[in-house]
């Protein structure tokens, strides 16, 4: 039982590149959820999805994207990175009173 | 809209003395509350949560939050610190009983405040 699980660890991108965030749960959660975290900043919402087939933004959702492929797995797309995409990405999963959260991908646009 | 406040960006406390680490929240109804911890490099790991019932909710590693709902607050503490609860802790909430759609498990987190306790 993995619980939530994120790849890659770490991405070095340069501007302009793009790139997708994987995300898969195993805990047969409705919800999911990607937020990125920057120092003196907290953690903020990006993109959930509630349920398959259903996707919502969140309090920064500018130039990305998101997939959910199916119940267990939720993918962030940068289309095109700009060095304020550098951050640190949790990908959650969880039900209405606890949310579980992946390692983390380390992302620097350059 | 829903918002939490941790007003000290840093703690510093003796190992062995009692530490409190505060938050205070705004919902629109009653809330759900939780505290989560992330050490270097890693993922935030559940700490506790108050749903509803006693004030006082117990957790992991011997931490316990004290929820006041005339003071709209939720602040973590623990009567004895060890080196090892040096991270950063966060605060979050969501409202009880939000408007429908699907954002209704969101969850909003607070700034995250950086314990660091003293040998």
């Amino acid at each position: 039982n993995a619980g939530v699980t994120q790849t890659p660890k770490f991405q070095v991108l340069k501007t302009g590149q793009s790139m997708t965030l994987q995300c898969a749960q195993d805990m047969n959660h409705n919800s999911m959820y990607w937020y990125r975290q920057d120092p003196g900043m907290g953690l903020r919402l990006i993109y959930y999805s509630a349920s398959e087939g259903t996707t919502d933004k969140g309090e920064v959702p500018n130039g990305y994207n998101v997939s959910r492929l199916n119940k267990r797995e939720f993918s962030l797309r940068l289309e095109s990175a700009a060095p304020s995409q550098t951050s640190v990405y949790f990908c959650t999963a969880g039900l209405y009173n606890e949310q579980f959260f992946g390692p983390g991908t380390r992302l620097t646009v350059l | 809209a829903q918002s939490v406040a941790q007003p000290e960006d840093q703690v510093n406390v003796a190992e062995g003395n009692p530490l409190t680490v505060k938050c205070t929240y705004s919902v629109s109804g009653n809330p759900y509350l939780f505290w989560y911890v992330q050490y270097p490099n890693r993922g935030l790991q559940f700490l506790l949560k108050y749903i509803t019932g006693d004030n006082l909710v117990k957790g992991s590693y011997g931490f316990e939050a004290e929820f006041n709902k005339s003071q709209t607050s939720f602040h973590l503490k623990k009567p004895s610190a060890l080196v090892s609860d040096s991270a950063l802790y966060f605060c979050a909430v969501r409202d009880m009983s939000p408007p429908s759609g699907a954002g209704s498990y969101q969850l909003t987190f607070g700034k995250g405040t950086k314990l660091s306790v003293i040998p």
